[in-house]
């Protein structure tokens, strides 16, 4: 069964410094795909980046990027230059595609960017 | 719309009444996820449309939640004999076929049940 874990509750940061949320999966399957998905207080789900199980480079977006270590089987999630806009909780999914698998989400990390 | 759409946005219900919540998915979309959110928690996965296959439905967490999809479009959760523990946020999401690694979800505003 596939697993993803988040062990940061919370974490905190100061505007233009970068920081880094931690996210591990458990799965058996060679195939799968990772996501992260912000969602500020208003509530919506917003899509932020992806990366693949054999996907040689680490995926970017903008201020985003994945820090992908398959071995370790860890996909952090790195935002630089933090703005407060930025204040949210990010949860990291996973997706094993044989079978046609559900996306399996961890339980969130809250970032709080202080001025 | 482009969007998923989710109704009500908001259901006050007393306990022991049966509560019906819609997903409207984005045209074309063969995927269809609902998941529960309770205050200031993680996503909790219920239930999992994927085309014509059946359902998985590992996450219900008992028999009074059940969920339909109708003509392979709209979704309907039934949440029968409510409880006060089903108060939470409902989140309806589609993708366009569910059987790729890089698909990501998009997600409806959600449905805060509140059981009295």
């Amino acid at each position: 069964a596939q697993k993803i874990t988040q062990t940061q509750p919370g974490m905190f940061v100061q505007e233009k410094e970068a920081v880094t949320l931690d996210c591990t999966y458990d799965t058996s399957d060679p195939s799968y795909g990772l996501f992260w998905y912000k969602q500020p207080s208003s509530g919506e789900m917003i899509f932020l980046i992806y990366q693949g199980s054999y996907d040689q480079q680490n995926a970017t977006e903008g201020r985003y990027s994945l820090n992908f270590q398959k071995a370790r089987k860890s996909a952090n999630l790195v935002i630089s230059a933090s703005q407060l806009g930025d204040s949210a909780m990010y949860f990291c999914a996973m997706r094993e595609v044989t079978g046609f698998q559900k996306l399996v989400f961890g339980t969130g990390t809250r970032l709080l960017v202080s001025p | 719309g482009a969007g998923v759409s989710q109704s009500p946005s908001n259901k006050v219900t007393e306990k022991g009444k049966d509560v019906e919540l819609r997903c409207d998915p984005i045209s074309g979309h063969t995927a269809l996820y609902w998941y529960r959110q309770s205050l200031g928690q993680g996503l909790e996965f219920l239930i999992y449309f994927q085309g014509n296959s059946a359902p998985d439905k590992s996450g219900l967490p008992s028999d009074r939640f059940s969920a339909e999809r109708t003509g392979g479009s709209v979704s309907t959760l039934t949440i029968q004999r409510t409880q006060q523990e089903d108060s939470a946020v409902y989140l309806c999401a589609s993708s366009l076929t569910g059987g790729t690694d890089n698909e990501k979800l998009f997600f409806g505003s959600g449905t805060q049940l509140s059981v009295l």
